[in-house]
């Protein structure tokens, strides 16, 4: 089985200044790591995905994770806000192939950015 | 590519009615997925159909809800018997590898 657990619920950050969403996983088998982002009312879009390839992955919008195994660990970094990045955003975990492709979501952070 | 679209976005329904949603994947997808989302939570996987078969249910897919694929290209979602604990946004996502979601359909039962 998989979970993910994101530390919390709310972050604010003022724009150009550094964000920093944490996620960690469990998982029973090797796992691939999402994340996407939903703006209001609207449905989820890919920022960025792990698959076993090079454990620091770059997104779009500027944003990037690092796949740490010791730490299990996969947060989600932006060197610099921007006011558009305000949304909220899930970490989610799915095992490898086959009918356990199915994706676990986090309960979110909802991400707000200040002048 | 269109994407994945769904319809209808919104839905406001009395208690006891029966709801469908309809899904319409990316074309070529072969994978559909179905998953609930609740007011502050992460999304919630319901069922997941490879071409026409229905693969797997969640135990959240009580027996009022039915899923369907019938050609492997569009799928349904109906909600028999609503209950207000059934008010949730509901999303589609299309995969051949990586899922690519719709913008969901949000219901409201009254």
């Amino acid at each position: 089985a998989q979970s993910v657990t994101q530390l919390g619920s709310h972050v604010s950050v003022s724009e150009g200044a550094l964000v920093l969403l944490r996620c960690n996983y469990s998982s029973s088998v090797p796992p691939y790591l999402f994340w996407y982002v939903q703006y209001p009312n609207q449905g989820l879009q890919l920022l960025l995905k792990y698959t076993s390839a090079a454990t620091l992955v770059k997104g779009i919008n500027g944003f990037e994770a690092e796949f740490k195994k010791s730490e299990t660990s996969f947060h989600l970094t932006k060197p610099s806000a921007h006011m558009s990045d305000a949304a909220e955003y899930f970490c989610a975990v799915s095992a490898r192939g086959g009918t356990a492709s199915k994706l676990t979501f986090g309960t979110g952070t909802r991400l707000q950015v200040t002048l | 590519d269109t994407g994945v679209s769904q319809d209808p976005r919104h839905k406001i329904t009395k208690r006891g009615q029966n709801v469908t949603f309809r899904c319409d994947p990316i074309s070529e997808h072969n994978r559909l997925y179905w998953y609930r989302q609740t007011l502050g939570q992460g999304p919630e996987f319901l069922t997941y159909f490879q071409n026409e078969a229905q693969l797997e249910k969640s135990r959240l897919l009580s027996d009022r809800f039915s899923a369907e694929r019938p050609k492997g290209s569009f799928s349904t979602l109906e909600i028999q018997r609503t209950e207000q604990g059934d008010s949730a946004m509901y999303l589609c996502a299309s995969s051949k590898g990586t899922q690519y979601f719709g913008p969901g359909t949000r219901l409201l039962v009254l």
